[in-house]
């Protein structure tokens, strides 16, 4: 298993372009979520999918879109960049097993808005 | 709101020095506990979790970490630190009723060879 994946791992963006950030699973998880992790911040939920065909706003979702496309596939789209969306973005997945839920993470796209 | 606490934004200690360090959420409900590392330039990995049961929870690479209900308290231990264990560490929680897992800020250790 491959577990969460992500592309890019970097990318470079000038403010108002867009782009789309693309994370899948293999583990046949229901869940997926996108974070942004900032110095001192810990990380931020942007939006969630608790099952495929369902997605909703985290705390920070302002400026983001997101597609759960399907059961494997949960992007994320920057419509307008902004330096403020510079960040590293982490996609994770997770099961929930009786009230337990475990959530696994992918590597990480490092972001930068000039 | 619902946040964690993480009293110390950066340790340092020496490789065979002990390791607490100090989280505490607020939730006055059920709670699942986390604690996840990451290792520079990597993703974040569970190093320990807390569903019910034994407060002590072990976890891997000789971690542990105790809850304390009356608390509100998470906290987590290595006896003795290496230089390996160099990372940022978050401590997490979700309340059993809801979907939002709530990280804290992190703590970043430095561990001198």
């Amino acid at each position: 298993n491959a577990g969460v994946t992500q592309t890019p791992k970097f990318q470079v963006l000038k403010t108002g372009q867009s782009m789309t950030l693309q994370c899948a699973q293999d583990m046949n998880h229901n869940s997926m979520y996108w974070y942004r992790q900032d110095p001192g911040m810990g990380l931020r939920l942007i939006y969630y999918s608790a099952s495929e065909g369902t997605t909703d706003k985290g705390e920070v979702p302002n400026g983001y879109n997101v597609s759960r496309l399907n059961k494997r596939e949960f992007s994320l789209r920057l419509e307008s960049a902004a330096p403020s969306q510079t960040s590293v973005y982490f996609c994770a997945s997770s099961v929930s097993r009786e009230g337990q839920e475990t959530q696994y993470f992918g590597p990480g796209t490092r972001l930068l808005v000039l | 709101a619902q946040s964690v606490s993480q009293h110390n934004h950066h340790v340092i200690l020496s490789e065979a020095a002990s390791l607490e360090l100090g989280c505490n959420y607020s939730y006055g409900g059920t709670v699942n506990l986390f604690w996840y590392v990451q290792y520079p330039g990597q993703h974040l990995q569970l190093l320990l979790k807390y569903f019910s049961g034994d407060p002590l929870v072990k976890g891997i690479k000789g971690f542990e970490a105790e809850f304390i209900k009356s608390k509100f308290s998470f906290n987590l231990r290595k006896p003795s630190v290496q230089w390996s264990d160099t990372a940022e560490y978050f401590c997490a929680f979700r309340n059993t009723g809801g979907f939002k897992t709530i990280f804290g800020a992190g703590t970043r250790l430095f561990v001198k060879a």
